[in-house]
């Protein structure tokens, strides 16, 4: 079975611009999370959505939006984007809603001039 | 809130034994998990404990949990070229995320 798909795998932005970023779970996985990681540091939680719904939000702001379709896929969308935006966004999947291990994809690097 | 400690840099030499070592604030998790990074790359789940576990044993790769002083370590045996990666401690957040540790980069010499 195929892992966790990101698309694309690459991107570059200018300032202001806005970005939308793909996400194919494991085939059975009902869960997709989003993260973000800046170079150096540790990915950080932006939003978990189970059953086309979210079901958690870190401190993210109202720029970072997303959503689940009904094959599960997942979208992450940044608005208005800033210099500090840049980083690279990994999805991960898992079978359920709560307390499952996560896979994740090869992220998304996107890189904003 | 959680905070999540780890050595930013290790070195070893092909062949020994390596040790990152994880220190944490919040013991509510349930499962503690490792996962490696290559350059430019996603993660890699590698291993994980449930938090009533002290020890895990998986091939190369040993967990060690003290729930006592809060301290959590991987360590990988026999070390190759093709372990070196940043390794990241990481920790169930409620039922819906994963928090981080900074990240330890291992550089295998041979």
């Amino acid at each position: 079975d195929a892992g966790v798909t990101q698309s694309p795998t690459h991107l570059i932005k200018t300032r202001g611009q806005q970005v939308t970023l793909r996400c194919s779970p494991i085939s059975g996985h009902k869960s997709v999370s989003w993260y973000q990681q800046v170079l150096g540091q540790g990915p950080q939680f932006i939003f978990q959505y189970y059953e086309k719904e979210e079901r958690g939000r870190g401190n993210f702001p109202d720029r970072f939006s997303a959503r689940q379709f009904p094959n599960y896929s997942s979208e992450l969308n940044v608005n208005a984007l800033l210099l500090g935006d840049s980083a690279l966004y990994l999805c991960a999947s898992k079978r359920a809603g709560g307390g499952d291990t996560q896979y994740f994809g090869p992220g998304t690097r996107l890189t904003v001039l | 809130g959680e905070d999540v400690e780890q050595s930013l840099f290790l070195s070893v030499r092909e062949g020994d034994s390596s040790v990152i070592n994880c220190t944490y604030t919040d013991s509510s998790s349930t499962y503690l998990y490792w996962y490696k990074q290559e350059p430019g790359a996603g993660l890699q789940l590698l291993t994980y404990i449930f938090s009533n576990m002290d020890m895990k044993q998986d091939q190369r790769l040993t967990v060690l949990l003290n729930k006592k002083d809060k301290h959590l370590s991987l360590r990988i045996a026999d070390t190759q070229t093709g372990d070196s990666a940043i390794y990241f401690c990481a920790f169930t957040m409620g039922a819906n995320n994963l928090f981080f540790g900074t990240g330890t980069r291992l550089t295998v010499i041979p």
